[in-house]
């Protein structure tokens, strides 16, 4: 069924700098969704992109939704330590069922 | 406002023996979802229901059962645990793009 890959798998940076996650998928995406799952919490949803070419904004996040709908990149300026977690994107691979990536664990040094 | 709630919290097995985990959600919501999740491994779907009295698999239902005889509810039966079963559960309710996801129930089989 349809997948979607998720790198790199872990990220350590140095708080200040700069994060990406990307996600790809080989078959064209309906939508692809973000969601936070802080250590030892449960994942929350971020943000949702439908179209073609989407650049979404929360504060110091920039969503990505790529032009042909087959790939989507999270990006985070300037990390806080609050931003340590696990970044996950996920799809409808129908309209009842959200398939999830393997994720992206970001940690931090201050 | 307690959105979606899974018990138990925490759950030891021996091998071979049976449990429920369970689910229920305060929001109406028509989805909901078993993912488990182990390290590397992202999210993986179990079992999903789109509405009380259907259920499909998901991408690793094999070892699970679950029935949704109300709106509310969605237990996640383990016939026979197994330590491959060992890892942390999550239950998801969802009415338009947005999944709520339950705490987590972190389950150890030996």
């Amino acid at each position: 069924g349809q997948q979607v890959m998720q790198i790199p798998q872990y990220q350590h940076v140095q708080e200040g700098e700069d994060f990406t996650t990307y996600c790809n998928s080989s078959t064209t995406l309906s939508n692809i969704q973000w969601y936070k799952q802080r250590p030892g919490g449960h994942p929350v949803f971020l943000i949702q992109l439908v179209k073609s070419g989407e650049v979404k904004k929360q504060k110091r996040l920039t969503f990505q939704f790529g032009e042909a709908k087959k790939n989507s990149s999270l990006h985070i300026t300037a990390t806080q330590t609050t931003d340590v977690g696990t970044y996950f994107c996920a799809f409808y691979s129908s309209a009842s069922k959200i398939i999830f990536g393997s994720g992206t664990r970001l940690s931090i040094r201050p | 406002n307690a959105g979606v709630t899974q018990t138990p919290k925490f759950q030891v097995l021996k091998t071979g023996q049976s449990m429920t985990l369970q689910c229920a959600q305060d929001m109406n919501h028509e989805y909901m979802s078993w993912y488990r999740q182990d390290p590397g491994m992202g999210l993986r779907l179990i079992h999903y229901s789109v509405g009380a009295g259907i259920t499909d698999q998901g991408e690793v239902p094999n070892g699970y059962n679950v029935s949704r005889s109300t709106t509310e509810d969605f237990p996640l039966r383990l016939l026979s645990a197994a330590p491959s079963q060992t890892s942390v559960y999550f239950c998801a309710s969802r009415q338009g793009s947005e999944a709520f996801f339950g705490q987590g129930t972190r389950l150890t089989v030996v």
